[in-house]
């Protein structure tokens, strides 16, 4: 069973902020949330991690809910160098990464 | 950094002959991660290394498939012989530790059995 629920595809205007959700309702209490993405014809990238607080970097903001069911993602000014396949990724230190079929998020001029 | 680094980017071959796709980590990373990627069956992880040793193979799909990290700096996933249901992209990934850290991914070897 996927741990992870996320839309199969999103559009976001270009400038504009792009909120990508994801749903982790079994998650339990040792099980970060990760983001990747993965460009056309690109290896994935590693965008940001989170456990329960909200993480911030250069990249990307991580937003996850008080109960840790569900996550957003939100890239604040989309490019169209954003248009990519999201991957939300639930797991432990010890776990592997398993990747699901993700958003593909079209960033729209 | 350089990032991951693998080799070769494209690879032709036709089935039966031995391929052999290689990877340099991330300096200073000491778990070393094997991805194949296909539309049918997304991006799966086929083998993992910590310290060059082999952690778990359970990933790899069947014997003619083996992979060898001879140093902390080099890594080579060897098929033969080669099929046409291999053709896929192969991604190699390094880690700090095999504690959950990141996964940095090299650009992938799009290989092509004929």
């Amino acid at each position: 069973d996927a741990k992870t629920t996320q839309p199969t595809s999103m559009d976001c205007a270009e400038g504009r902020a792009a909120n990508l959700p994801c749903n982790h309702s079994t998650i339990s209490g040792n099980e970060y949330v990760y983001w990747y993405r993965q460009i056309h014809s690109q290896g994935p990238q590693y965008i940001i991690h989170g456990l329960k607080n909200n993480e911030t970097n250069e990249m990307a903001s991580l937003i996850i809910t008080e109960d840790r069911k569900s996550s957003t993602l939100i890239l604040p000014h989309a490019t169209l160098r954003d248009t990519a396949v999201y991957y939300c990724i639930v797991k432990d230190y010890g776990q592997n990464f398993v990747f699901g079929p993700g958003t593909r998020l079209s960033v729209l001029p | 950094d350089a990032g991951v680094i693998q080799s070769p980017r494209h690879e032709v071959t036709e089935m039966g002959q031995e391929v052999t796709l290689r990877c340099k980590p991330i300096s200073g990373h000491n778990s070393l991660f094997w991805y194949r990627q296909t539309m049918m069956r997304g991006l799966e992880l086929l083998i993992y290394f910590n310290n060059n040793v082999p952690i778990d193979d359970s990933g790899m799909p069947e014997d003619r498939f083996s992979a060898k990290m001879p140093n902390a700096s080099f890594s080579t996933l060897k098929i033969q012989p080669s099929e046409p249901r291999d053709s896929a992209v192969y991604f190699c990934a390094s880690s700090l530790g095999l504690a959950g850290g990141p996964h940095y991914f090299g650009p992938g070897t799009r290989l092509t059995v004929l």
